[in-house]
């Protein structure tokens, strides 16, 4: 596709239900982050692949959070056990991996906690 | 760690002139990026520079000051859809993977009539 997409666009899930957010990265980037941003903030960032290698996973809050991203294309965000806490946007980003290598951002996924 | 404060928020009319400053404290230093922000959209690039000077791209510039750590981003003949959150970003090389950006909180911008 033309952009970074993500699906789905806006998330209202239970306390204690388990999530995953879905991210299809702009084709032959190879570089793929997870963000999260809560309102009025700027994006955290949460992990980062390189291909289908999961290469930094320090910025996952708990051990609930896993990502995936298993033929180095389409990677899924998953949350286990939701809390209120995880209420927030959860943005994609990809990129090349040469040359000042800018990041393009999904429109994200807005997660509601309740 | 990493430190970027920008302010949170700034208005200005129609037609002026903006500047949006950046500070930023980090470990090391591999480029610092501008991006524009709309409610509930992605994130778009806006400019990026990794040596000091400005940079021009249309009614954007963007300037760096390595050893002061600086940043600012110039809006110019602002329109009233400039109106949205810019945020300022760091690459960091000695930060996990070398490759995230470190944003900060976003500066929301309200162009006036």
């Amino acid at each position: 596709g033309a952009g970074v997409s993500q699906s789905p666009r806006y998330k209202v899930a239970k306390r204690g239900q388990d999530v995953a957010l879905r991210c299809d990265p702009i084709s032959g980037h190879v570089s793929l982050f997870w963000y999260q941003q809560a309102l009025g903030q700027g994006p955290e960032f949460l992990t980062y692949f390189q291909n289908e290698a999961q290469l930094d996973k320090s910025g996952l809050p708990s051990d609930r959070f896993f990502a995936e991203r298993p033929e180095g294309s389409v990677s899924t965000l998953k949350i286990q056990r939701t809390q209120q806490e995880d209420s927030a946007v959860y943005l994609c980003a990809s990129s090349l991996d040469r040359g000042k290598t800018e990041a393009f951002f999904g429109q994200g996924t807005r997660l509601t906690v309740v | 760690g990493q430190n970027i404060d920008q302010p949170t928020e700034m208005t200005a009319t129609e037609g002026a002139i903006v500047q949006i400053n950046c500070t930023y404290q980090t470990s090391g230093f591999n480029g610092l990026f501008w991006y524009q922000q709309h409610a509930g959209e992605a994130p778009t690039f806006l400019s990026y520079n990794v040596l000091d000077g400005l940079e021009e791209k249309g009614r954007f510039s963007s300037f760096l000051s390595r050893s002061k750590g600086y940043s600012y981003l110039l809006l110019k003949e602002l329109q009233m859809k400039d109106s949205a959150s810019y945020l300022c970003a760091v690459r960091d090389p000695s930060s996990g993977s070398a490759r995230q950006l470190t944003f900060g909180s976003g500066t929301q911008l309200t162009v006036l009539p």
